[in-house]
């Protein structure tokens, strides 16, 4: 089975604190993926990644950066949390080569609340 | 971004009922993918399409890719209480992004 785990279901900050969201894959993923989900707003898509050190932005990357050293991890970096931030945090990643996706697979979610 | 009109918003329904939503778009896509998430968790991919017309099954769930190709379907025969949950589609075009609905609540009346 697929596994994509995330480093915390829950996290609390305070404004201005730089937080680090982690995303481990055990499937050999090529294509991992961020989101933020909202209610009403749906999942947006923040950054994502083809490969190894590859990154391209999303429909909502402004606050955030991502980090992917390694093939199975992909960390998402808010530089300064802001209130605006608190949300649900969804990481996803697929098996397929760069340039098509489908059958993303989600991780738990990390709900951040920004205080 | 563009999301996916997805509908009923909500749905409540009494065990052993038979549910159906559908998901709309304005454009085509080449593959869709029906999801389910529940509370406090990361969806779940419950079935996948990839042609127009395919009808795939998983168990009690029927999904459906449009002829159109922009649209899909989702059925559940004989509801049971742990079908509780949202449930979204997604289209890709074939390139690295998903195109999410907005979503289908179902609630089980017990």
């Amino acid at each position: 089975d697929v596994k994509v785990t995330q480093s915390s279901r829950y996290l609390v900050k305070r404004t201005g604190e730089k937080v680090f969201l982690e995303c481990v894959q055990d499937m050999d993923h090529e294509n991992m993926f961020w989101y933020r989900q909202d209610p009403g707003l749906g999942l947006r898509l923040i950054y994502f990644s083809y490969d190894v050190k590859m990154k391209e932005k999303g429909d909502i990357p402004e606050g955030y950066s991502v980090s992917r050293e390694k093939k199975e991890r992909f960390s998402l970096i808010l530089e300064s949390a802001s209130t605006n931030q608190t949300s649900m945090y969804l990481c996803a990643s697929t098996r397929t080569p760069m340039g098509f996706s489908y059958e993303q697979y989600f991780g738990p979610g990390t709900r951040l609340t920004v205080t | 971004g563009q999301q996916l009109n997805q509908s009923p918003q909500s749905m409540f329904i009494q065990e052993g009922e038979d549910v159906s939503m559908n998901c709309t778009s304005s454009s085509i896509f080449n593959t869709w993918l029906w999801y389910k998430q529940e509370p406090g968790e990361g969806p779940v991919l419950l079935i996948a399409l990839y042609k127009a017309g395919e009808l795939t099954s998983n168990g009690r769930l029927t999904a459906q890719f449009g002829i159109t190709r922009k649209d899909s379907f989702l059925n559940i025969s004989a509801s049971i209480p742990s079908d509780v949950g949202i449930y979204f589609c997604a289209g890709s075009r074939g390139n690295e992004k998903l195109t999410f609905g907005t979503g289908t609540r179902l609630t089980i009346i017990p």
